[in-house]
């Protein structure tokens, strides 16, 4: 499969803990975006690395959250501390900048749970 | 403020039995919009893809429309079948693709 992949499918942790996600891209896409989706609601931008750089960052990203793509490859999304409230599902897509429309491919999610 | 809005919020309907989901959104400037499916618990997949100047597009039972001036959109689904159960997503975007407006969705629920 060559689609884009993510690593853990689900999280349960306790408040306070850290987690990370990793998300591997469509290989020959440049661009990675991160959302998150709570129940009921769309996915909501997180933050977008093209090649290695972090290019944008939403307000909804604290500084409980830090995300890399150091070698422009795969991402990791850290969460610190973690609350209640970031229990979502953590979404990651990819793009291959100039291609027709910039089409997102999206993973099949990480569900993350904090009690 | 940059939103898109959706209606229904769910909808159930019989196999076989076509179905209408509108889309309206005050995004601006506007260069394309898309319309997602999202199963549950997968991420979403991209049914069609809109710029300013198209009115409709087509991917098999779906069929989309895009009425720039009124800023709305609709996905029609022809002939429902039971996997057509899932989410639709109406996503907008105003730059050339790094900035994506997402809708709440349709949940449609496809019944025999």
């Amino acid at each position: 499969d060559t689609g884009v992949s993510q690593d853990p499918r689900h999280k349960i942790t306790k408040r306070g803990q850290n987690v990370t996600f990793r998300c591997d891209p469509i290989s020959e896409h440049n661009r990675l975006y991160w959302y998150r989706q709570t129940l009921g609601q769309g996915p909501e931008f997180l933050t977008y690395f093209q090649n290695e750089a972090q290019l944008e960052k939403s307000r909804l990203l604290s500084d409980r959250f830090s995300a890399e793509r150091p070698k422009g490859s795969f991402s990791t999304l850290e969460i610190q501390r973690t609350e209640q409230g970031d229990s979502a599902m953590y979404l990651c897509a990819s793009s291959r900048m100039g291609s027709e429309f910039d089409t997102q491919y999206f993973g099949p999610g990480t569900r993350l749970t904090v009690l | 403020k940059n939103q898109v809005e959706q209606s229904p919020q769910s909808l159930i309907i019989l196999e076989g039995k076509n179905c209408t989901l509108q889309c309206n959104y005050t995004v601006s400037p506007f260069s394309n919009l898309r319309w997602y499916k999202q199963d549950t618990g997968r991420g979403p997949v991209s049914l069609t893809i809109m710029t300013f100047s198209e009115n409709t597009k087509s991917n098999g039972r779906y069929t989309a429309t895009l009425d720039a001036d009124t800023k709305q959109s609709s996905l029609h689904i022809t002939a429902s079948q039971l996997s057509d159960s899932a989410s639709y997503i109406c996503v907008v975007s105003d730059q050339a693709g790094t900035a994506l407006i997402f809708g709440k969705g349709t949940t449609l629920s496809v019944s025999s």
